[in-house]
């Protein structure tokens, strides 16, 4: 089973508008936490936010926040104000403690998106 | 303060050729996974390691590949004996030690696109 499910493989959003990228997780390990990573066309990977399973509250970083709803285990990613620069693969990922006592992160598939002038 | 650096961006190999891929992580992070990224998907755990030690191999091949992280010096990912369905690009992570594992965050460098011929 898919732990970590994107539905969306691509968006397209108005410049200045808002897009919210889903995000579905499963496990059933009850202290992991929520990333999102964005991957521009140079290719290298970007941390843009982190959840974790015991905060209260939802994540903000500048024009980025996470809706996040653990009984329903998801954490879509919304992006407010959409810049031209934010066109751009977007991965969510999950940590969970493995067996071997590492802590590597689980990726989605991705959501490409694409901002429109 | 610079992040994680990865070297060589690009590189190409013959088929039966050896690949080395390095990784030199944040100053004062001493925990480094790699992970793997084929074209079109996310990006998929190999291996996890602290200074001197393998912690988790559990995503890596079983064969050809393996990794070290010495106590001076890079993080190395050797391929033995390349093949064409090794082509991908291959990215370095970093955290930082001690803490709550959980939260730490993962820091990428800008990956090393390897290209088998």
């Amino acid at each position: 089973a898919q732990k970590i499910t994107q539905t969306q493989p691509g968006m397209f959003v108005q410049e200045k508008e808002a897009v919210t990228l889903d995000c579905t997780y499963d496990t059933s390990d009850p202290s992991y936490g929520l990333f999102w990573y964005k991957q521009p066309s140079s290719g290298e990977m970007i941390f843009l936010i982190y959840q974790g399973s015991y905060d209260q509250q939802n994540a903000t970083e500048g024009r980025y926040s996470l809706n996040f709803q653990k009984a329903r285990k998801s954490a879509n990613l919304v992006i407010s104000a959409s810049q031209l620069g934010d066109s751009a693969m977007y991965f969510c990922a999950m940590r969970e403690r493995s067996g071997a006592g590492s802590y590597q992160l689980t990726f989605g598939k991705g959501t490409k998106l694409s901002v429109i002038p | 303060n610079a992040g994680v650096m990865q070297n060589p961006r690009h590189l190409v190999r013959r088929r039966g050729q050896e690949a080395r891929l390095r990784c030199s992580p944040m100053k004062g992070h001493s925990h480094v996974y790699w992970y793997r990224q084929l074209p079109e998907e996310g990006l998929k755990f190999m291996v996890y390691l602290q200074k001197e030690n393998i912690i988790d191999e559990s995503g890596m091949p079983k064969e050809r590949f393996s990794a070290e992280f010495p106590k001076e010096g890079p993080s190395i990912l050797r391929i033995q004996q390349v093949v064409r369905g090794d082509s991908a690009a291959y990215f370095c992570a970093s955290s930082p030690p001690g803490g709550n594992l959980a939260k730490n965050i993962q820091y990428f460098g800008a990956g090393t696109r390897l290209s088998v011929l």
